[in-house]
Formats: structure tokens, C-alpha cells, sequence
């Protein structure tokens, strides 16, 4: 099926550090997403981009959070400066529609804010 | 939570056995969703259930939708050892772009 990348796999910072995770989603998606998930716990929805812009984003997408993709190269999600409460499991989506069309994940980048 | 699995959050079966994992939710929703996550991995979506629809099959898992109830359940019969993974239950806000996962079933298939 359709394939979700995110690189690197694994990211350990220090805290302060700015960090950048990127996200290759599936050639023909429109929809793109960042989620964040603690180990242990639910998946929670961090923002949703579109057509160059955020179009709903939660409370953890905190002020030092942001995404883009430029000229539709990877989708990415930035943190600057990051905390020690930033360390989680964040996976990439996209879905070709909104509404409750399919979403296909990403394997996820395992970060480690020291 | 929006979204909750009711069983406990965690089964255990033997392969070859039944199971189904239920989920309650508590506002009104257009589509829910069932994914499955394994260990290390991210979430794979099994069904999508539509409010206008009352069951879904695909192999051998079946989701069914109570909208009177607001629940859902995810039958899945005669079970392997790799359907050990987590299941959620998913559904999209209103403004439809992000999905609200539910807290997870943990499922173990012994062999």
C-alpha cells in the first residue's frame, strides 16, 4: 500500500536544541499531519497542513512548534527550542481527502530531548 | 476522552480463537475508524465505517457501528499471532481534518 517515510529514525538533542523532523508522504496526498505519541499512550493530533497552510492545529502544537513543505519536498516539523517534555514518538501522515478519509502513517522518529 | 475502547486495555487470546474489541464515543461523528498499530511501527488503518453504515467487513475483521448507542466494535475471528498489536478506535473532528484516537486495546495472540 501507499507508503508514509520519516527521517531520521531516531533523533537525541539536547534540550534547547532546535530539531527538525521530515516526513516524505505519499506522492498524490494533499492532507498532511504530525502527530505525537508518549510511549505507552494514545495517539494524540498535533496540526494539520494544507495547500501551504495550517488548518487545525491542537494544544500541543506549542508556540515553538512549526511545519512546511517547501516546494512540495518534505513535510516538516520543527522545534526550537525544544524541551524535555518534546521527547515522544512523532509520526508523519497524509490522506488524500479531509473528512475521515484514510490516513496512511508514517514508522514514526523516536526523539530524545536530553 | 473523546473516544474510548471499553474492553479492558488489555486482551489475551489463543490463535485461532475470537475477539472483539469495543469503543464508545461520546459527540457525534461522521466516520470511525479502526486502526491497528504494532510494536514500533505507526498505525495502520483496518476499516473505515461510515455513520450511514451499520457493519463493515474486510477478511476476516468486522466493524459494526450503533450510532443510538454510540459505540462501535472490531470482531476479528479466527485470530493469528500476528494480529498482536494495539487496536484504536479513530474518529475525524468536525472540521474534518484530524482524527481523535481512542486509548488502545492492547491485543496478545498466543500461540
Amino acid at each position: 500500500g501507499p507508503k508514509v517515510l520519516q527521517i531520521p529514525s531516531h533523533q537525541i538533542i539536547d534540550m534547547g536544541q532546535m530539531v527538525t523532523l521530515n516526513c516524505d508522504p505519499v506522492s498524490n496526498h494533499l492532507y498532511f499531519y504530525w502527530y505525537k505519541q508518549i510511549l505507552g499512550q494514545q495517539m494524540e493530533f498535533l496540526v494539520n497542513f494544507y495547500n501551504g497552510k495550517v488548518m487545525e492545529k491542537s494544544k500541543l502544537f506549542k508556540d515553538q512548534f512549526s511545519v512546511e513543505r517547501p516546494d512540495g519536498s518534505y513535510f516538516t516539523l520543527k522545534i526550537q527550542p525544544t524541551a524535555l517534555e518534546d521527547s515522544a514518538v512523532y509520526f508523519c501522515a497524509s490522506s488524500l481527502n479531509r473528512g475521515g478519509d484514510t490516513q496512511y502513517f508514517g514508522p514514526g522518529t523516536r526523539l530524545l530531548v536530553l | 476522552s473523546q473516544l474510548a475502547e471499553e474492553n479492558s486495555w488489555a486482551l489475551s487470546v489463543h490463535e485461532g480463537e475470537s475477539v472483539t474489541v469495543n469503543c464508545s464515543y461520546k459527540t457525534s461523528i461522521t466516520a470511525l475508524q479502526w486502526y491497528r498499530q504494532k510494536s514500533g511501527k505507526g498505525p495502520a488503518q483496518l476499516i473505515l465505517i461510515r455513520s450511514n453504515e451499520r457493519e463493515k467487513r474486510n477478511g476476516r475483521l468486522r466493524a459494526t457501528l450503533d450510532t443510538s448507542s454510540q459505540s462501535s466494535s472490531l470482531s476479528i475471528t479466527a485470530t493469528r499471532c500476528e494480529d498482536t498489536a494495539v487496536y484504536f478506535c479513530a474518529s475525524p473532528s468536525n472540521m474534518g481534518y484530524k482524527l481523535t484516537f481512542g486509548t488502545g486495546t492492547s491485543l496478545l495472540v498466543d500461540p
